[in-house]
């Protein structure tokens, strides 16, 4: 089975704090993304990844920074993490076919506050 | 961008039949279907990637309408482990972006 793990599954932070959320794939997936969600809004696209070192801004990237170094792990950056940052925040992969995603694989999640 | 899902909840009796529906005003190349229950990641369902095509395994089936840019879930003889809220997702051949649609509840009661 694919496996896509993220280090926390809750986190409390200060405001202002500089958070790093981790997540692993193991199935050499090409894709990497994070969206956070949240009551009444939905899955929101934060960023994505389609390769080693690429990122693509999504929907909502105001406050956030990615990373992906190896193939393998897509780190979400809140650089100095505010109030309206408290969500649930999901990781996914997907392998690619052509030049479309085949299902997601999500992370269980990491429920972050900020406080 | 995002898809449009109808109804937002539903609630069904063990056995009866759902049709959950997904539409966009734009263009679809592929349409997935998610399912999500409380407290737990979204697990994938099924993909569709070709007009009219129509999928599924068991009694969770699903169309896809191209020229329409819809696309409808059916659930049949509902048991209660299809309790959970049900998560369309489009790609529009924008490589590699994709949107989810605002979900759907479903409640199957014994």
């Amino acid at each position: 089975d694919v496996k896509v793990t993220q280090s926390s599954r809750y986190l409390v932070k200060r405001t202002g704090e500089k958070v790093f959320l981790e997540c692993v794939q193991d199935m050499d997936h090409e894709n990497m993304f994070w969206y956070r969600q949240d009551p009444g809004l939905g899955l929101r696209l934060i960023y994505f990844s389609y390769d080693v070192k690429m990122k693509e801004k999504g929907d909502i990237p105001e406050g956030y920074s990615v990373s992906r170094e190896k193939k393998e792990r897509f780190s979400l950056i809140l650089e100095s993490a505010s109030t309206n940052q408290t969500s649930m925040y999901l990781c996914a992969s997907s392998a690619r076919i052509g030049t479309t995603n085949y299902g997601y694989t999500f992370g269980s999640g990491t429920r972050l506050t900020v406080v | 961008q995002q898809p449009v899902q109808s109804p937002q909840a539903v609630i069904l009796r063990e056995g009866e039949d759902a049709v959950i529906n997904c539409s966009s005003s734009k263009a679809l190349y592929s349409v997935h279907w998610y399912r999500q229950k409380h407290g737990e990641a979204p697990v994938f369902l099924m993909i569709l990637l070709k007009g009219g095509e129509q999928k599924g395994h068991e009694k969770i089936s699903a169309s896809f309408n191209e020229k329409k840019q819809q696309s409808s879930l059916y659930l049949t003889a509902s048991q209660l482990s299809y309790s959970g809220t049900y998560f369309c997702g489009t790609e529009r051949g924008n490589f590699n972006k994709f949107y989810f649609g605002s979900g759907t509840k479903l409640n199957v009661k014994p």
